[in-house]
């Protein structure tokens, strides 16, 4: 079955710090990929996605391309923020949909801590 | 702005009891989804619906059912609460296929804790 595959944290980084979260996937077909972040007390929010290999997706200064030939959709920022504190999720679905029809398939989610 | 919301934010049941959980979006929707979320685990896939009156299982159906009588609103039933069963749930909304700008929507979520 699919499967999504992210780095554990927590992440704890310093204020301006350049962020990288690892996400790679397992599929049977071609399918979408999201972040999301999910702030303290919180639901879900979408970050960004992407729909088909080598889009890149971006929001809020937060970047992640989809690489097919290395099944991996790793979030970047440039310079962090004490208010991107949060958990991050990447996702994946299967159906054709761009991800709103279909169940989503989750990572385990990756704690970030920002320190000022 | 799309707004999800459930009936509870925190909840506490006793091992055995019938639990409902409510979910109700305000955009006109298809598509709803629950979802239960544990440290270490993630969200995973309850059961989702495309219609009013249907519905299909997710990755971990078991011990649970759902019901869609109207269009707005999606519940998630314990038929009999386990303390396995303590958890964080999520409920999500989604317009139809075929928009490629469509996403899931998410509740602020219930936490259940089964004593």
């Amino acid at each position: 079955g699919d499967s999504v595959t992210q780095m554990e944290g927590p992440v704890t980084l310093s204020e301006e710090a350049f962020l990288t979260i690892n996400c790679t996937y397992t599929a049977t077909g071609y399918p979408s990929l999201f972040w999301y972040v999910q702030y303290p007390g919180e639901g879900l929010q979408l970050l960004l996605k992407a729909t088909k290999a080598d889009d890149k997706g971006s929001n809020k200064g937060f970047e992640a391309t989809y690489r097919k030939e290395t099944t991996s959709f790793h979030l970047e920022k440039g310079s962090v923020q004490v208010s991107d504190s949060a958990v991050y999720f990447c996702a994946l679905s299967e159906g054709d949909s761009g991800g709103g029809a279909d169940g989503l398939t989750f990572g385990k989610g990756t704690h970030l801590i920002i320190q000022p | 702005d799309v707004k999800v919301t459930q009936s509870s934010r925190y909840l506490v049941k006793r091992t055995g009891e019938k639990v409902f959980l409510e979910c109700v979006q305000d955009m006109d929707h298809e598509n709803m989804f629950w979802y239960r979320q544990d440290p270490g685990l993630g969200l995973r896939l309850i059961y989702f619906s495309y219609d009013v009156k249907m519905k299909e299982k997710g990755d971990i159906p078991e011990g649970y059912s759902v019901s869609r009588e109207k269009k707005e609103r999606f519940s998630l039933i314990l038929e009999s609460a386990s303390t396995n069963q303590t958890s964080m749930y999520l409920c999500a909304s989604s317009s139809r296929a075929g928009d490629p700008q469509e996403t899931q929507y998410f509740g602020p979520g219930t936490r259940l804790l089964v004593l």
